[in-house]
């Protein structure tokens, strides 16, 4: 079975940083383009980044352009995620899900990241 | 950005009967292959989204035949041929032909 397992998340203050990591398992990571996802306490799901399999590709929405990255270690079986110099508005449940064209066939349960001081 | 609106944004159904949710798209969502990347996803209260449907309307394995999805271009429709009691919670459009991905904002299914 497919299955996708963040972590990482946690209270930080605004302008500090934070490393996502989802743990992917039951299929070929490698062979698969991921993608985060985050949604807002109460509000709808706002696409966040995108890497391809080999990491040659990687895409941003302008929300976090410049301050996050997504990287990946396909012999890990990992995908993650650095935030730097958060907001408040980062505030969000943060989710892991496989690409691929069309994407979001599986996701992860989330994980919470608050950014406040 | 694309942008995708979705209609009714909430949407009270009886039981047993059908339910329809639009969504619409700033630009055509047919992609240099030929295919239109339209998903809907559901997500039910306290879980992950769940996709349903993928480029239009293809179901995912496992999604119930009461859903189905239609349209092209533009202009695309999820439809509930009978509501039951699990399909309470949000649902959204998504598209996956332009980057960046965008989601429509979400429609609340509840029971009446």
């Amino acid at each position: 079975d497919v299955q996708l397992v963040e972590s990482g998340g946690g209270l930080v203050q605004p302008g500090e940083s934070l490393r996502l990591s989802c743990a992917a398992s039951g299929f070929t990571f490698s062979n698969y383009g991921m993608i985060w996802v985050r949604q807002t306490p109460g509000k709808g799901l706002e696409w966040v980044a995108y890497i391809s399999g080999t990491a040659d590709t990687r895409h941003y929405a302008d929300s976090v352009k410049g301050r996050f990255t997504i990287s990946r270690d396909n012999a890990k079986n990992s995908l993650y995620l650095q935030m730097d110099s958060l907001r408040a508005d980062d505030t969000a449940v943060y989710y892991c899900a496989r690409g691929g064209q069309p994407s979001g066939r599986y996701w992860g349960q989330g994980t919470l990241v608050t950014v406040s001081s | 950005d694309v942008v995708m609106t979705q209609s009714p944004l909430s949407l009270p159904v009886t039981l047993g009967q059908p339910a329809s949710i639009s969504c619409r798209s700033s630009q055509s969502l047919v992609y240099s292959d030929g295919n239109t990347y339209l998903n809907w996803f559901q997500q039910r209260p306290g879980q992950s989204p769940r996709r349903l449907i993928y480029k239009v309307s293809n179901r995912d394995s496992g999604v119930p035949d009461r859903f189905s999805g239609s349209g092209s271009g533009t202009d695309f429709t999820l439809k509930i041929s009978r509501v039951e009691p699990e399909d309470v919670g949000v649902y959204y459009c998504v598209q996956d032909t332009h980057w960046p991905k965008t989601f429509g904002q979400g429609t609340k299914v509840e029971i009446k």
